[in-house]
């Protein structure tokens, strides 16, 4: 079953704007993680956020972490039509064994 | 740096018949992992071997079985493949177990059963 769910499914947007996706989760968490993945390519890492970190940042990416809600959001800004791509979010379920994906969104930036 | 590699890229199978997904990382990385992705379903972790020497089964690993051949090396063997693992398969390897460290995924395993 899946820990993390992403939301919107798919977004489309034109370069330049911000893009905002979010991952709600149901158990307690130690770590949540975001990814990135390129069509028809393996899934890249964008940023791991600790359960007592709030916000991160990297580059022109924004990672929030509201543990009381079990909510992250991931904000891409100035987006640009490289940033197309499945972003997903993972979360281990308070093991520290196991990573967990949601089923991604679909982000598509429009020259 | 190679990071993670996966072979073969592309496979095509008949039902009945066995096959071996290989993986190798070269960050000297104590975790691996198989994952498999399908349409609308995310991906879903079928074994995961968080140090060398130890394997454990994760979300969905009927019809697979695994072999940590050494530190670098992680395969996924499907003894009688069945339509119902045409998949894109994805190996992935990390420093730490679990969610403490970033996974570094290979390009994936494209298999077809029919």
């Amino acid at each position: 079953s899946q820990q993390g769910e992403e939301d919107p499914q798919a977004l489309s947007i034109q370069e330049g704007e911000n893009a905002t996706m979010n991952c709600s989760y149901k158990t307690s968490i130690n770590n949540l993680q975001w990814y990135r993945q390129n069509s028809g390519r393996g899934l890249v890492h964008l940023i791991l956020i600790r359960s007592n970190e709030r916000e991160k940042h990297s580059g022109r990416l924004r990672v929030t972490l509201d543990t009381s809600k079990k909510s992250s959001s991931l904000l891409i800004t100035a987006s640009r039509a490289a940033d197309t791509a499945s972003y997903f979010c993972a979360t281990d379920g308070g093991s520290n064994y196991k990573l967990t994906f949601g089923k991604g969104t679909l982000l598509t930036v429009n020259p | 740096n190679a990071g993670v590699t996966q072979t073969p890229k592309f496979q095509v199978l008949k039902t009945g018949q066995s096959m071996t997904l290989q993986c190798a990382q070269d960050m000297n990385h104590n975790s691996m992992y198989w994952y498999r992705q399908d349409p609308g379903m995310g991906l879903r972790l079928i074994y995961y071997s968080a140090s060398e020497g130890t394997t454990d089964k994760g979300e969905v690993p009927n019809g697979y079985n695994v072999s940590r051949l050494n530190k670098r090396e992680f395969s996924l063997r499907l003894e009688s493949a069945a339509p119902s693992q045409t998949s894109v398969y994805f190996c992935a390897s990390s420093e730490d177990p679990g969610g403490r460290s970033p996974l570094h995924f290979g390009n994936g395993t494209r298999l077809t059963v029919t």
